[in-house]
C-alpha cells in the first residue's frame, strides 16, 4: 500500500522560496496509475489544490498560484517536490502531498486523491 | 473556476441519527469527478466517496453519495461516534481541482 511523507523546513521567511519534498513508499512513483499532487490548508480553513505532476514530468498548476509554483519529480529517489516562490504570510498552511488516481471505471474517467501524506505545517514569518 | 458550496456549515446531530450533507456547484460537474472526504482534527483528509456515489475501499456502507449536475449529497445513515468530523466535497473541471469549504458534523 502506497504511503506518502512530506518533509522540509517548517519556517520560511517572507519573499523566500518554500521547498517541500514528498517521499513515496510501498510502491513506485513511476507507476502509470497515479499522478502526484500538492494540496494546502491554512489553519481552520478549507483545502486548496496547488498542482499535479505525472511521472513523465508533465505538470498542471492551479492558475491562482501558477506564476510561483514548480512541481518536479525524482523517480530515482521515489520523490516529488514543491517549490513556491515569493512567499507571504498568506502561504502559511499545512501542506499535503497526495496520490491522484485517474482511471476508467465502467468506461468513464474518474479521479480522486488517495492516499494523502500526514501533512506538514509551513509558517511564513521573519 | 467551479465553486463548490457546502451546506450547512455546521450540522449538530446525535449518534444514531441520519446526516445529510449538501454540495452545490456553481456550474454542472461530471459525476465521475465528484468526491467526498472526511477530515478529523490533526489528520489528513480521507477519501470516502468517488464518482459521486462509489464508496472507497474500507468505507462502511452507512456512507452513501448521490447527485448529479450541480447538486450532490453525502448521507450517513446512522451516525457513529467516529463520524463526527469535517466533510469536504471536491470536483475536477476546467483543468483544476476545487474543494468545498466543508461541513462540520458535531455531536449535539
Amino acid at each position: 500500500q502506497v504511503q506518502l511523507q512530506e518533509s522540509g523546513p517548517g519556517l520560511v521567511k517572507p519573499s523566500q522560496t518554500l521547498s517541500l519534498t514528498c517521499t513515496v513508499s510501498g510502491g513506485s512513483i513511476s507507476s502509470g496509475s497515479y499522478y502526484w499532487s500538492w494540496i494546502r490548508q491554512p489553519a481552520g480553513k478549507g483545502l486548496e489544490w496547488i498542482g499535479r505532476i505525472y511521472t513523465s514530468g508533465s505538470t498542471n498548476y492551479n492558475p491562482s498560484l501558477k506564476s510561483r509554483v514548480t512541481i518536479s519529480v525524482d523517480t530515482s529517489k521515489n520523490q516529488f517536490s514543491l517549490k513556491l516562490s515569493s512567499v507571504t504570510a498568506a502561504d502559511t498552511a499545512v501542506y499535503y502531498c497526495a496520490s491522484l488516481t485517474i482511471t476508467m471505471v465502467r468506461g468513464v474517467r474518474h479521479n480522486w486523491f488517495d492516499p494523502w501524506g500526514q501533512g506538514t505545517l509551513v509558517t511564513v514569518s521573519s | 473556476e467551479i465553486v463548490l458550496t457546502q451546506s450547512p456549515g455546521t450540522l449538530s446531530l446525535s449518534p444514531g441519527e441520519r446526516a445529510t450533507l449538501s454540495c452545490r456547484a456553481s456550474q454542472s460537474v461530471s459525476s465521475s469527478y465528484l468526491a467526498w472526504y472526511q477530515q478529523k482534527p490533526g489528520q489528513a483528509p480521507r477519501l470516502l466517496i468517488y464518482g459521486a456515489s462509489s464508496r472507497a475501499t474500507g468505507i462502511p456502507d452507512r456512507f452513501s453519495g448521490s447527485g448529479s449536475g450541480t447538486d450532490f449529497t453525502l448521507t450517513i445513515s446512522r451516525l457513529e461516534p467516529e463520524d463526527f468530523a469535517v466533510y469536504y466535497c471536491q470536483q475536477y473541471g476546467s483543468s483544476r481541482y476545487t474543494f468545498g469549504q466543508g461541513t462540520k458534523l458535531e455531536i449535539k
